[in-house]
């Protein structure tokens, strides 16, 4: 089946820029996400990237696919503390595959 | 507030007991996902409704538990028999299958089996 991995934790410095990495098997999936989850908050949409696009910028935000490695990354660029969260790595088809979801740190 | 809700946020009941959540999507959202969320991981699909056909069940999805959507709105999950495996997070979306499917997840029922 499907499987989607990502590193479990990430330390940055604020103002410094976060990459978290995501590799994964499937290869049908039209959407690939970003989720962010904070404590006692629910599950928001950060960005998403389709299938068909290498790369996706939104504000802060950085999205690059690499489909013949399977590999997508979010980039956060000048990272503040309002970012520490879990982030997760998401594929969709219609139902949504999840990784386990990388815990982002924020260091003073 | 037209987001999907979730009653009860968190329920407490001892291994043995029958439990029932309950899941409304945002209106006229034609598709309805059940996941699952265990403490250190990532949300499981469980199942998922279009209109009022449940079209993919989990393997996760054992015997004990039973999902309905009676109407095409609002759904219901009742796990019967509960087992301390059975303490989770357990997340509700919705989506409009012809308007870019986007899932929109509710707050969550947080359950804890004693």
């Amino acid at each position: 089946g499907e499987d989607v991995e990502q590193s479990l934790f990430l330390s940055v410095r604020e103002g410094d820029s976060s990459v978290i990495n995501c590799t994964y098997t499937d290869s049908s999936s039209t959407y690939l996400y970003w989720y962010k989850q904070e404590p006692g908050a629910g599950l928001q949409l950060l960005t998403y990237i389709f299938s068909n696009m290498d790369m996706k910028q939104d504000q802060r935000l950085t999205v690059l696919l690499n489909k013949k490695d399977k590999h997508l990354s979010l980039r956060i660029a000048d990272t503040q503390t309002g970012d520490s969260a879990i982030y997760f790595c998401a594929l969709r088809d219609i139902k949504i595959i999840f990784g386990k979801g990388t815990r982002l740190h924020i260091l003073p | 507030d037209t987001g999907v809700s979730q009653d009860p946020r968190h329920k407490i009941t001892k291994r043995g007991q029958n439990v029932t959540f309950r899941c409304d999507p945002i209106s006229e959202h034609n598709r309805l996902y059940w996941y699952r969320q265990t403490l250190g991981q990532g949300p499981e699909f469980l199942t998922y409704f279009q209109n009022e056909a449940q079209l993919e069940k989990s393997r996760l999805l054992s015997d004990r538990f039973s999902a309905e959507r009676p109407k095409g709105s609002f759904s219901t999950l009742e796990i019967q028999h509960t087992e301390q495996g059975d303490s989770a997070m357990y997340l509700c979306a919705s989506s409009h299958a012809n308007q870019g499917d986007e899932q929109f997840f509710g707050p969550g029922t947080r359950l804890t089996v004693l």
